[in-house]
């Protein structure tokens, strides 16, 4: 109930590209779905985040699709950059965001130049 | 951007030994959290803390690990005996809204 299922494991996309990594959860009362971002050595860092009651959010190059009724949601990444290549979490939390983050099992990207 | 810091970088100790992982969260953050990452895999919530109490846990935070806010800046994780299992990053995150900050994390390594 609690998990969040993430695909794929890893993606290689070319400079210029769409790179779409897709994520699933179970438990209805999550309402706020965050994407992290991890460079390695570092520490996840939010890249945006939606709640759901809208259907897709764009912050730049990142947007978010979400879909209620499938439980299903997804980070774009337009345009992608070879400074882009990191690991991508999708995260699901309850209240609002104020609780824990339940993650996936992460994306590692890689955009060649 | 005011950061999440986290002490040591890097722990190395015996299996049984006690650790304690030390987080200086953002100074004007009320949520405090402790996670976990073994290598290669996914980021696990360990432990939630606000206004001096444990708010959640999950069923890795057992006996052996308990959190402190010994003062007005730390945050502290003990392991009190360590086990191989426990090797892991540790990352440190505070929050006052949904956004959650991390720090750069503790690597714990149990021989």
């Amino acid at each position: 109930q609690q998990q969040v299922k993430q695909s794929p494991q890893s993606l290689i996309v070319q400079k210029g590209g769409i790179s779409i990594i897709n994520c699933a959860y179970e438990n209805t009362a999550f309402d706020y779905f965050p994407w992290y971002q991890q460079f390695p050595g570092k520490g996840p860092a939010l890249l945006i985040a939606i709640r759901p009651d809208v259907s897709e959010k764009k912050e730049g190059r990142f947007t978010i699709s979400f879909n209620k009724s499938a439980k299903q949601f997804s980070l774009h990444i337009m345009d992608s950059q070879p400074g882009d290549s990191a690991t991508y979490f999708c995260a699901a939390s309850l209240n609002s965001g104020y609780s824990t983050l339940t993650f996936g099992k992460g994306t590692m990207l890689l955009v060649s130049p | 951007e005011p950061e999440v810091t986290q002490t040591p970088s890097h722990q190395v100790t015996q299996m049984g030994q006690e650790v304690i992982l030390r987080c200086v969260p953002i100074s004007n953050h009320l949520y405090f959290y402790w996670y976990r990452q073994i290598l290669g895999q996914k980021v696990e919530f360990l432990v939630s803390f606000y206004n001096n109490e444990i708010s959640e846990k999950s069923e890795i935070f057992d006996d052996q690990f308990s959190v402190e806010r010994p003062d007005g800046s730390n945050f502290t994780l003990k392991i009190r005996s360590t086990k191989l299992e426990d090797s892991a990053m540790y990352f440190c995150a505070s929050s006052e809204t949904p956004r959650q900050f991390f720090g750069p994390g503790t690597r714990l390594t149990v021989l």
